[in-house]
């Protein structure tokens, strides 16, 4: 079966620290794809990043970054330099593979909470 | 572009009553997903529709929640009757074909509270 595991439920740090919000993930498919999304307080879902399971190359994208770690199955996302407005849940989820451009659906970890304070 | 549209974003009821939530995909998308998030189980799918066939209704909890697709840019999720235990956020998705995306972009929820 499927599962994302975040492991922190709830993440504190002070604006400019850097935090690493931590993702186990598990699958026997060969093929998946990984996703991080950020849920504000306002409550809509957010696209961050989509990695397939081929792509182990980490990402980096302005203060965030990502370890894809196949060995590990760890998807980990770091926030370089936090700021206030980076305070949300994250979610880390697992995608099932399409076959013949069916399924995917997503299975999501339970959510990091990330405070950052002024 | 606009991106999934739905509507109401708050909706209050009373237990017995009907409610219909109402998502627009983003035009183009061929895939819809329906998700419930509650404190509880978190982020769980209902449903999605591919091509406006539902596919995999395996995370409809019974047969009070029933989701149609009537055309590529309209579905609706119906709870007759509703229960206190259905209050949570619902989330509509849609997502393109492969060559384009595999990536599914979210509407800003439905907020549902049953008294």
């Amino acid at each position: 079966a499927q599962k994302v595991t975040q492991a922190q439920t709830e993440i504190s740090v002070v604006e400019k620290e850097d935090v690493t919000l931590d993702c186990v993930y598990e699958t026997r498919d060969t093929t998946y794809y990984l996703f991080w999304y950020k849920q504000p307080p306002s409550g809509e879902l957010v696209f961050l990043i989509r990695r397939n399971s081929f792509d182990e190359q980490n990402e980096i994208s302005g203060r965030y970054s990502w370890n894809f770690q196949k060995s590990t199955s760890s998807f980990n996302f770091t926030i370089t330099a936090s700021q206030v407005v980076d305070s949300a849940v994250y979610f880390c989820a697992l995608s099932e593979p399409l076959i013949y451009n069916q399924g995917g659906k997503l299975i999501f970890g339970q959510g990091t909470e990330l405070s950052v304070k002024p | 572009d606009a991106g999934v549209i739905q509507s109401p974003r708050h909706e209050v009821t009373e237990m017995g009553q009907e409610v219909t939530l109402r998502c627009k995909p983003i035009s183009g998308h061929n895939s819809l997903f329906w998700y419930r998030q509650t404190m509880m189980r978190g982020l769980e799918l209902l449903i999605y529709f591919n091509n406006n066939v539902p596919i995999d209704d395996s995370g409809m909890p019974e047969d009070r929640f029933s989701a149609k697709m009537p055309n590529a840019s309209f579905s609706t999720l119906k709870i007759q009757p509703s229960e206190p235990r259905d209050s949570a956020v619902y989330f509509c998705a849609s997502r393109g074909d492969r060559s384009r995306t595999d990536t599914q972009y979210f509407g800003p929820g439905t907020r549902l509270t049953v008294l």
